[in-house]
């Protein structure tokens, strides 16, 4: 059973454009949603993250916007530049409970054209 | 400030060999978690230790174990090693046992 589903699995953006990755869970207990940039050889690193009680997180180009009631949240990429190319994943896990273990989307293929 | 550190970076076992990973943890973190990321997929949870006890596990056979040393520092073993085995092995510590994690740069396991 597969908990968070993440689409699309590839996108191509032209520099300057919107970058939107999409994911969706099942569990309702999630309490935490991260996303993680992982580059070739090396470990995925956070880049934002949101709780349930908040619609939309900004930080700098990179937005979270979260909708409870659809169980659904996604990553836009304001003014998407060619070292954002990268693979994004969309994680949710339960952090009131002690239980940090994050369940992980399969990736999303960023790549940003000059 | 030094991060996640895991060695070794790549390994080359044979079919039914045991491994040994190793992880030390940023600074000012006391839980470590271990993830399996097979190629083109997301990473997948194999357990979580916090003061020296595995505190939760994912869908792994007892193959996999693990152990967290006083110094929060972490092994991962695997025994009788298959083919499938044959992934990216992530590291990542957290502050208490929260989803916040910092990974490492992972250690490439290749099982032949």
């Amino acid at each position: 059973q597969q908990q968070v589903k993440q689409s699309p699995q590839s996108l191509i953006v032209q520099k300057g454009g919107i970058s939107i990755i999409n994911c969706a869970y099942e569990n309702t207990a999630f309490d935490y949603f991260p996303w993680y940039q992982q580059f070739p050889g090396k470990g995925p690193a956070l880049l934002i993250a949101i709780r349930p009680d908040v619609s939309e997180k900004k930080e700098g180009r990179f937005t979270i916007s979260f909708n409870k009631s659809a169980k659904q949240f996604s990553l836009h990429i304001m003014d998407s530049q060619p070292g954002d190319s990268a693979t994004y994943f969309c994680a949710a896990s339960i952090i009131n409970t002690n239980a940090g273990k994050s369940t992980f989307g399969d990736g999303t293929t960023l790549t940003v054209k000059p | 400030d030094a991060g996640v550190t895991q060695s070794p970076t790549h390994l080359i076992k044979t079919r039914g060999q045991q491994v040994t990973l190793r992880c030390s943890p940023k600074s000012g973190h006391d839980t470590v978690s271990w993830y399996q990321q097979a190629l083109g997929q997301g990473p997948q949870f194999i357990f979580q230790y916090y003061e020296e006890e595995e505190r939760q596990r994912g869908n792994f056979p007892d193959r996999f174990s693990g152990h967290q040393f006083p110094n929060y520092s972490s092994e991962l073993n695997v025994n009788a090693l298959l083919l499938g085995d044959s992934a990216l092995y992530l590291c990542a510590s957290s502050p208490g046992e929260q989803g916040r994690y910092t990974f490492g740069s992972g250690t490439r396991l290749t099982v032949v």
